[in-house]
């Protein structure tokens, strides 16, 4: 059975400063990893995937994860937050091949200070 | 392209009533739709899948007689929630996926529902 796990509920970064959001996963097959982004009272926006193509996989608004079997990990970072970047962070792990299900991680509530 | 719409953004309902958000994807065909709940700072919790033209599939724990789940074309699927109560009260979210696009899902905006 997959599952995911994200390390810390909240972080606390100062504006320019790098971000790191943690995530680890179990699943039995080649896993299908997503990272999003929900900011107060929206849906969720894709920040990025990884689907078995390369390893350091960019994303939107200066976003990248690496892939990292061995470590079974999918980290989330930035290298300089910024104010509109605080929102709430969702790991997410899918391997059923044409299922479309996904298992979600619990959050990472990210706080950007001035 | 990938767009999914949702349909109220907010919704108030007395208690005792029923309340129906329509989601749509509107540039693709979805043969899966899923509908997920959402309470205050909480992760997203899956109620159903459903395929267009079959019943759908709810998770453990959800009742199929209040929220009924129709998806009775490949761009519409609607979540009814029947005699509505306080405790229903939350932020409903729908989802697709799109053939050829396999394992991702496109997300609506959501949908708050409060029941007074």
């Amino acid at each position: 059975a997959q599952s995911v796990t994200q390390l810390d509920s909240h972080v606390s970064v100062s504006e320019g400063t790098p971000v790191l959001l943690r995530c680890n996963y179990s699943s039995s097959y080649s896993p299908s990893l997503f990272w999003y982004v929900q900011h107060p009272n929206k849906g969720l926006q894709l920040l990025l995937k990884y689907t078995s193509a390369a390893t350091l996989v960019k994303g939107i608004n200066g976003f990248e994860a690496e892939f990292k079997k061995s470590e079974t990990s999918f980290h989330l970072t930035k290298p300089s937050a910024h104010m509109s970047d605080a929102a709430e962070y969702f790991c997410v792990v899918s391997d059923s091949w044409g299922t479309y299900k996904y298992i979600f991680g619990t959050g990472t509530r990210l706080k950007v200070l001035a | 392209g990938a767009v999914v719409s949702q349909h109220p953004s907010r919704v108030i309902c007395k208690s005792g009533t029923s309340v129906k958000i329509e989601c749509r994807s509107l540039d693709f065909q979805a043969t899966t739709m899923f509908w997920y709940r959402q309470f205050p700072k909480q992760s997203l919790m899956l109620m159903a899948t459903s395929n267009e033209g079959s019943k759908a599939t709810y998770e453990q724990g959800v009742e199929k007689d209040k929220f009924l789940i129709n998806h009775a074309s490949l761009t519409l699927s609607t979540l009814t929630v029947t005699s509505a109560h306080p405790e229903d009260s939350s932020f409903y979210i729908c989802s697709a996926g799109a053939s050829g696009r396999a394992n991702e899902q496109f997300f609506g905006p959501g949908t708050r529902l409060t029941v007074l």
